[in-house]
């Protein structure tokens, strides 16, 4: 099954500096989707970007894709005390039928 | 913004009784999925659900889980008899079509089981 390996795990930060996680996958993908999981409440979807694009930008979201390293990184820029939650990325190919599978996530941690 | 809603948010449950959660999946799709969360753990896929049928489940969802559409708009997981250890977040999720397209969750239902 697909599942992507977040890295780091924990990551402690101060307000206003960039935060860059990284996504480790195995096999061809459709797709990669990022969610971020704020303690005790469900998962919101951030960004998701085709296998065929290699850059996608929503608001102070910047995500990278890179189909050849099977990699892909989220960069949060100007974090904010608010941007503090857990951040899963979701790779999926269509012959998953539609599940995601998730890692342990990356736990991020903005001080204010 | 249309977003799904899971009712209710705590369920506090004897060991061997029978549990409904329930949810309303956002009114225009027609892909429906559960995940749980054991405390700790990470997200994990239960079961989706399409043209009502199931057409994937995990090795989690065995013969104590089930899953109903029963009008357009709910959409149930049920666990038949309880045990401790499916004490959990559940999430229902769903998303508008095949192909490109994100899942949106809902706020989850903790499950204690006493």
């Amino acid at each position: 099954s697909q599942q992507g390996e977040e890295d780091p795990q924990a990551l402690s930060i101060q307000e206003g500096e960039n935060a860059t996680m990284n996504c480790s996958y195995k096999t061809s993908i459709n797709n990669l989707q990022w969610y971020r999981q704020n303690s005790g409440r469900g998962l919101v979807h951030l960004i998701l970007i085709r296998s065929n694009e290699r850059e996608k930008h929503s608001g102070r979201l910047r995500v990278t894709l890179d189909t050849s390293k099977k990699s892909s990184s989220l960069l949060i820029t100007a974090s904010r005390a608010a941007d503090t939650a857990s951040y899963f990325c979701a790779p999926q190919s269509y012959n998953q039928g539609g599940k995601l599978i998730f890692g342990q996530g990356t736990e991020l941690s903005v001080k204010p | 913004e249309p977003e799904v809603t899971q009712t209710p948010s705590h369920q506090v449950t004897q060991m061997g009784q029978e549990v409904i959660l329930r949810c309303v999946p956002i009114s225009n799709h027609l892909y429906f999925y559960w995940y749980r969360q054991i405390l700790g753990q990470k997200v994990e896929f239960l079961v989706s659900f399409y043209n009502n049928e199931i057409s994937e489940k995990s090795e989690i969802f065995d013969d104590q889980f089930s899953v109903e559409r029963p009008d357009g708009s709910n959409f149930t997981l049920k666990i038949r008899s309880t045990k401790l250890e499916d004490s959990a977040m559940y999430f229902c999720a769903s998303r508008v079509r095949q192909g490109n397209q994100p899942q949106h969750f809902g706020d989850g239902t903790r499950l204690s089981i006493l």
